[in-house]
């Protein structure tokens, strides 16, 4: 069955700590991205990824780090120097020529 | 600059009635819209989209509506059910040097009371 497979659930982490959350797709989407959930704000773009070993800055980038060495994967590293760290994170994911994404489960990251 | 905006945080109403969800963009370059709705600690799934070209597309109990002169869309739900109270996100696409990346507004959270 193809999807996009987020781990972590939850996550705890101490303050001044960095964090990596997983991603993972078997759908052959191209492209990923990684956005952030808070209450009253939406979804925002934090980074995304068009090919294997490009990627760009989304609309909040600062504190976050990304890497795409495989098509299938597509990591968020969340720095100690994101300040306000604690979110819901989304993965997902879309073929080149389509609108529509494919979302994995989310994240729950907790700062401690 | 919030491009992709919906207005109202939440909305309650009752079942068998008509739920109404509205949208307001500001980008005339979008070309293309969604509806997500997503349930506390999942992902949002794909709801229904529409093409700039079209003004209106439906599918079963929801269609949406797109208004490109006064930059609305709406999304309706008829008959609501219990099982519909989730949040619905709106998102665009488009736009110069479109990337694929979608735009979403703020979210509307949904109650629909048996």
């Amino acid at each position: 069955d193809g999807g996009i497979t987020q781990s972590p659930k939850y996550l705890f982490r101490k303050e001044g700590q960095n964090v990596t959350l997983s991603c993972e797709q078997n759908l052959n989407h191209d492209a990923m991205y990684w956005y952030r959930q808070d209450p009253g704000q939406g979804l925002r773009l934090i980074y995304y990824s068009q090919i294997v070993n490009d990627f760009q800055k989304g609309d909040i980038a600062e504190g976050y780090s990304v890497s795409r060495e495989k098509k299938e994967s597509f990591p968020l590293t969340v720095t100690s120097a994101q300040k306000n760290p604690t979110a819901f994170y989304l993965c997902a994911s879309k073929p080149v020529f389509n609108y529509g994404y494919t979302f994995g489960s989310g994240t729950r990251l907790t700062v401690v | 600059d919030q491009q992709v905006k919906q207005n109202s945080p939440s909305l309650s109403v009752q079942e068998g009635r008509i739920s109404i969800l509205n949208c307001d963009y500001t980008n005339s370059m979008f070309d293309y819209f969604l509806w997500y709705k997503k349930y506390p600690a999942e992902g949002p799934t794909f709801l229904i989209s529409i093409s700039s070209i079209k003004d209106k597309n439906e599918d079963g109990r929801f269609t949406v509506f797109l208004n490109k002169s006064a930059k609305h869309l709406s999304l309706h739900i008829v008959p609501s059910q219990p099982g519909d109270s989730a949040v619905y996100f709106c998102a665009a696409s488009g736009g110069s040097g479109n990337t694929g990346k979608l735009i979403f507004g703020q979210g509307t959270t949904l109650q629909v009371k048996p």
